[in-house]
């Protein structure tokens, strides 16, 4: 089945350590995204990439990272610089920028 | 800039009811329309769309129809089912660049037996 995988599910962490999401899809798709949802809010865009090698600051970019070595693979590192990181974190992925986009399960971090 | 308003919810109803859940927005351009539902615990999954004014998106029984003339794409059901809780979000993306989502801030609905 093809689908865009994030492990883990729920993520602790304590204040002031990194933290890597991690964020895979087998479909093919040259574009992936990360958002970030806090409750009672829509979802605000953190990064994003167009193809292997390149990626864009989205609306919310400061305290994260990220890297596109493999086309499969979008992780994203919450730095301690991220004053509050606690959140879910979606992972998305389209064919290209223009196409429809499909969302990973998502990771819900917690940290203390 | 570009936005979506959606109704504040929770939105509550008891099973077989009509269901709208209001959505407007503001967009430079000619915005795609979209609704995204969110399973308890899961990630977004597409609802429908529509791409132009007056188009109708469609699917399980739900329906919205983008309207230019004020702005919306409320979403409509004609009978709820309780499997049909969830949160919904409206979203609109604007082409030039990228496909840029823009979300609304979600609308839980409850449906009770």
């Amino acid at each position: 089945d093809g689908g865009i995988t994030q492990s883990p599910k729920y993520l602790f962490r304590k204040e002031g350590q990194n933290v890597t999401l991690s964020c895979e899809q087998n479909l093919n798709h040259d574009a992936m995204y990360w958002y970030r949802q806090d409750p009672g809010q829509g979802l605000r865009l953190i990064y994003y990439s167009q193809i292997v090698n390149d990626f864009q600051k989205g609306d919310i970019a400061e305290g994260y990272s990220v890297s596109r070595e493999k086309k499969e693979s979008f992780p994203l590192t919450v730095t301690s610089a991220q004053k509050n990181p606690t959140a879910f974190y979606l992972c998305a992925s389209s064919i290209g920028l223009a196409g429809e986009q499909y969302f990973g399960p998502g990771t819900r971090l917690t940290v203390t | 800039g570009d936005s979506v308003t959606q109704m504040e919810g929770p939105v509550t109803l008891s099973e077989e009811a009509f269901l709208t859940i209001n959505c407007t927005y503001t967009a430079t351009g000619y915005p795609s329309l979209f609704w995204y539902v969110q399973y308890p615990g899961e990630g977004l999954q597409l609802l429908l769309k529509a791409t132009k004014a007056d188009d109708k998106g469609s699917n399980k029984g739900f329906e919205a129809t983008y309207r230019k003339e004020t702005t919306s794409f409320h979403l409509e059901k004609g009978s709820v089912q309780v499997s049909d809780s969830a949160v919904y979000f409206c979203a609109l993306s604007v082409s030039g660049g990228y496909n840029k989502l823009i979300f609304g801030a979600g609308t839980r609905l409850a449906v009770h037996p």
